[in-house]
């Protein structure tokens, strides 16, 4: 069955230095998206991303944070310059959409990378 | 933004009892999902629903689709000690593709 893929699963920076996190998604999939989640909370709506832009990005998604879809198959999450509280849970997650059938809105999540920022 | 209220909380239940959560917006959804997410571990969708009313099963799991479209309910039949884990609810409005997502219920199943 398809899948959504992550890697790394985990990453350990230093303050201030730049990470990329890589995602391939599900490959008949339109719509992609990235959330983070803090240990213990809820999932957090980073970005959206569907024909090549950002559909919808949330207050947390600032200049830090880039997003890029490099080829046909991988998107990717970047981070400039991370501080101390982005340490979380990253998920990628993707979403099909026309397809035939009732599952136009049904949106699957990668394994995570958990970001850990010394 | 949107806000999702999922109740309860958490729970804590015999093995072999009914669980009944639910998730409630004051905005109307498209579509909502249901997830079940394990420590360390991605959520993974346990049902999605279309229709206001509907009514949709996956093995133990029945999940509706409030009538107001404001609300979502989960129930899982018979636990068994598999069940444990957080329980997310997702809804999709009508415009944007931004889900919003509830606060989660976390469930403990005593053996």
């Amino acid at each position: 069955e398809p899948e959504v893929t992550q890697t790394p699963s985990h990453q350990v920076t230093q303050m201030g230095q730049e990470v990329i996190l890589r995602c391939v998604p599900i490959s008949n999939h339109l719509y992609f998206y990235w959330y983070r989640q803090i240990l213990g909370q809820k999932v957090e709506f980073l970005v959206s991303f569907y024909n090549n832009e950002i559909s919808e990005k949330s207050e947390i998604f600032d200049d830090q944070f880039s997003v890029e879809r490099p080829d046909g198959s991988n998107f990717t999450l970047k981070i400039r310059s991370t501080k101390l509280e982005d340490s979380a849970m990253y998920f990628c997650a993707s979403r099909v959409w026309g397809s035939a059938g009732r599952s136009y809105n049904e949106q699957f999540f990668g394994p995570g990378t958990r970001l850990t920022v010394l | 933004g949107q806000q999702l209220n999922q109740s309860p909380q958490s729970m804590f239940i015999q093995e072999g009892e009914d669980v009944s959560m639910n998730c409630t917006s004051s905005s109307i959804f498209n579509t909502w999902l249901w997830y079940k997410q394990d420590p360390g571990e991605g959520p993974v969708l346990l049902i999605a629903l279309y229709k206001a009313g509907e009514l949709t099963s996956n093995g133990r799991l029945t999940a509706q689709f409030g009538i107001t479209r404001k609300d979502s309910f989960l129930n899982i039949s018979a636990s068994i000690p598999s069940d444990v884990g957080i329980y997310f609810c997702a809804g999709l409005p009508f415009t944007g593709n931004q889900f919003y997502f509830g606060t989660g219920t976390s469930l403990t199943v005593i053996p």
